[in-house]
């Protein structure tokens, strides 16, 4: 199987701006998480959508969404792009019939000028 | 609000010897737990996980040790290897839902 495919891998946008990532999870893994890492916070939690419903949601504020598409492909955007928001986006998917272990993608690594 | 935490950002090993990576957490109702290694560029890669009715699991070089009481999970590596140099990850989660992970620490093992 094709692994967790992220488009696109980097990102320069400016303050302001608005940024759209995407991802496509592992053929048959209907859940999908996204995580934001930042040097010294780790991976930080966003959201995960399971069936085209948000499950769990981190504390980030309203600027960041998604969504999931009927085939499992998820959509990030982060709106009012500020300096801080510079960062490795990464997404990760899972069969929720196995316990637990996520496959990660390569990350969209956002730059914020 | 930091659930999971790796208080050692870094870690220096030599080659052949053991590597001790470490990890707390504050939740008591997390039940399962994941370690996980990254390469610069590449997303973070399953390692090996552990669930709450157990206190140790073993995968070839890699041993979890945890230790409910105090809320405590450790990654042994033995012996370890150059290519083990990496940032691990360690994460918890109570059920199936809402993975947490820690800061990481980044392990490099000299020859």
């Amino acid at each position: 199987k094709a692994g967790v495919t992220q488009t696109p891998r980097y990102l320069i946008k400016t303050r302001g701006q608005q940024v759209t990532l995407s991802c496509s999870p592992i053929s048959g893994h209907r859940s999908v998480s996204w995580y934001q890492q930042t040097p010294g916070q780790g991976l930080q939690f966003l959201f995960e959508y399971f069936s085209e419903t948000q499950r769990n949601k981190g504390n980030f504020p309203g600027r960041f969404s998604g969504r999931q598409f009927s085939n499992s492909r998820s959509e990030m955007n982060v709106s009012t792009l500020e300096l801080g928001d510079s960062a490795l986006y990464l997404c990760a998917s899972r069969d929720v019939t196995a316990f637990n272990e996520q496959f990660f993608g390569p990350g969209t690594r956002l730059t914020v000028l | 609000d930091q659930q999971v935490k790796q208080n050692s950002p870094s870690l220096s090993v030599q080659e052949g010897r053991i590597s001790i990576l470490n990890c707390d957490y504050t939740n008591s109702m997390f039940d399962y737990f994941l370690w996980y290694k990254k390469y610069p560029a590449e997303g973070p890669t399953f390692l090996i996980s552990i669930s709450s009715i157990k206190d140790k699991n073993e995968d070839g070089r890699f041993t979890v040790f945890l230790n409910k009481s105090a809320k405590h999970l450790s990654l042994h590596i033995v012996p370890s290897q150059p290519g083990d140099s990496a940032v691990y990850f360690c994460a918890a989660s109570v059920g199936n839902n809402d993975m947490r992970f820690g800061a990481g620490t980044r392990l490099t093992v000299k020859p």
